[in-house]
């Protein structure tokens, strides 16, 4: 079965700490997103990479930063957590032209 | 800007067919319509493309018209576990890294 994992399911911080959001896959794949979802706002993507080390800005790329030091791993990060960065963070791989995998989500927290 | 528009909601009986549409009237010709759902708290799940056809599988019907300008997916025998968000999606399949972009989608509720 295809798998894509995340670090956490639910995550509390506080403003200004930096925060490192995990996503792993298990297919091989060489593409990873990262959304972030928002009542009323659908899924919005944030980054993408397609390959090691590549990476490309979503939609809304400020306040985020991503690696992808690994194929099977892809971290999104918050320089310095901010309020209106509270939302779910989702992870998805694609491994072909059709369609996406999801991860089960992070809802993050900033206080 | 959104590329498709679908009801915020609807509902439908257990047991009974469910067809959810979605209007793309602006769809270029190589762009493949995708359905996703997303069942509470977990994330979107895969359910069906096409390009002009209809298709068929084992979870639902998607019928696109001919001018593909709507499309429809057919949930044939709604369960309780078919409650969900369902998203329609247009996009471009030029590279395997093409942008998926969700919008709001449509709230369905199934009832006994």
């Amino acid at each position: 079965d295809v798998k894509v994992t995340q670090s956490s399911r639910y995550l509390v911080k506080r403003t200004g700490e930096k925060v490192f959001l995990e996503c792993v896959q298990d297919m091989d794949h060489e593409n990873m997103f990262w959304y972030r979802q928002d009542p009323g706002l659908g899924l919005r993507l944030i980054y993408f990479s397609y390959d090691v080390k590549m990476k490309e800005k979503g939609d809304i790329p400020e306040g985020y930063s991503v690696s992808r030091e690994k194929k099977e791993r892809f971290s999104l990060i918050l320089e310095s957590a901010s309020t209106n960065q509270t939302s779910m963070y989702l992870c998805a791989s694609c491994g072909s032209i059709y369609e996406q995998y999801f991860g089960p989500g992070t809802r993050l927290t900033v206080t | 800007d959104a590329k498709t528009t679908q009801p915020p909601s609807m509902d439908c009986a257990e047991g009974r067919a469910a067809n959810l549409p979605c209007n793309h009237s602006t769809i270029s010709g190589n762009e493949y319509v995708y359905w996703y759902r997303q069942i509470h708290s977990q994330g979107p799940q895969y359910i069906i493309h096409g390009l002009k056809n209809n298709e068929t599988n084992e979870m639902a019907s998607l019928i696109i018209t001919e001018d593909r300008k709507s499309s429809t997916l057919i949930l044939p025998h709604a369960t309780l576990r078919d409650t969900a968000v369902y998203y329609c999606i247009v996009r471009v399949v030029t590279d395997s890294w093409g942008k998926f972009q969700f919008g709001a989608g449509t709230q369905v509720v199934v009832t006994p």
